[in-house]
């Protein structure tokens, strides 16, 4: 079964500091992985995706994210913190619906991310 | 295109009491879902649906229910309200064979 798992449910960085947030997950089929950010009372807004094209998946807002199978990874970095960046985030991996070959997404519990002057 | 929108932002609702959450999206997506957020949780897939007329459920669906007449359109209904639905529900939607999930802003549902 499919499965994430974020490391740290809340990261707190300077600003212009590097910023790392954990992802691991478990898939039975070759996953295809996303990253989303929620602002402050808003729904959630995509980040980035891997789909099995190249390993390093650049997002927006200066985000991007590495996919390294070995490790069963999906870790989403930024070199320079803003305060802007301050939200939460989830990692997400596509699994199989229950029935019909629908894909869903099971998401993992969130990072929150605070960026301090 | 306003994407996809709920309504109503907030509400407080009574132990025992019933009501509907509106979702509406102007994308033309085939799928439809409904998540709940719970703190610490992520988010919990509670229904989804692939089509008019077509829905089933996901992880959570007990004390709810789904209908999907439309296109647009996927209320999601609150029976016998309880104390552990208090949440944050969202909508989402997406094109078939697409993993990329378009999200409404949410509503907060407090029961008491």
């Amino acid at each position: 079964a499919q499965s994430v798992t974020q490391l740290g449910s809340h990261v707190s960085v300077s600003e212009g500091a590097l910023v790392l947030l954990r992802c691991n997950y478990s898939s039975s089929v070759p996953p295809y992985l996303f990253w989303y950010v929620q602002y402050p009372n808003q729904g959630l807004q995509l980040l980035l995706k891997y789909t099995s094209a190249a390993t390093l998946v650049k997002g927006i807002n200066g985000f991007e994210a590495e996919f390294k199978k070995s490790e069963t990874s999906f870790h989403l970095t930024k070199p320079s913190a803003h305060m802007s960046d301050a939200a939460e985030y989830f990692c997400a991996v596509s699994a199989p619906m229950f029935s019909g070959g629908y894909n869903k997404l099971i998401f993992g519990a969130g990072t929150r991310l605070a960026v301090h002057p | 295109n306003a994407g996809v929108t709920q309504t109503p932002k907030f509400h407080i609702l009574k132990i025992g009491q019933s009501m509907t959450l509106q979702c509406t999206q102007d994308m033309n997506h085939n799928y439809m879902y409904w998540y709940r957020q719970d703190p610490g949780m992520g988010l919990k897939l509670i229904y989804y649906s692939v089509g008019a007329g077509i829905t089933d459920k996901g992880e959570v669906p007990n004390g709810y229910n789904v209908s999907r007449s439309t296109t647009e359109d996927f209320p999601l209904r609150l029976e016998l309200a309880a104390p552990s639905q208090t949440s944050v529900y969202f909508c989402a939607s997406s094109y078939p064979d697409s993993y990329e999930q378009y999200f409404g802003p949410g509503t907060r549902l407090t029961v008491t």
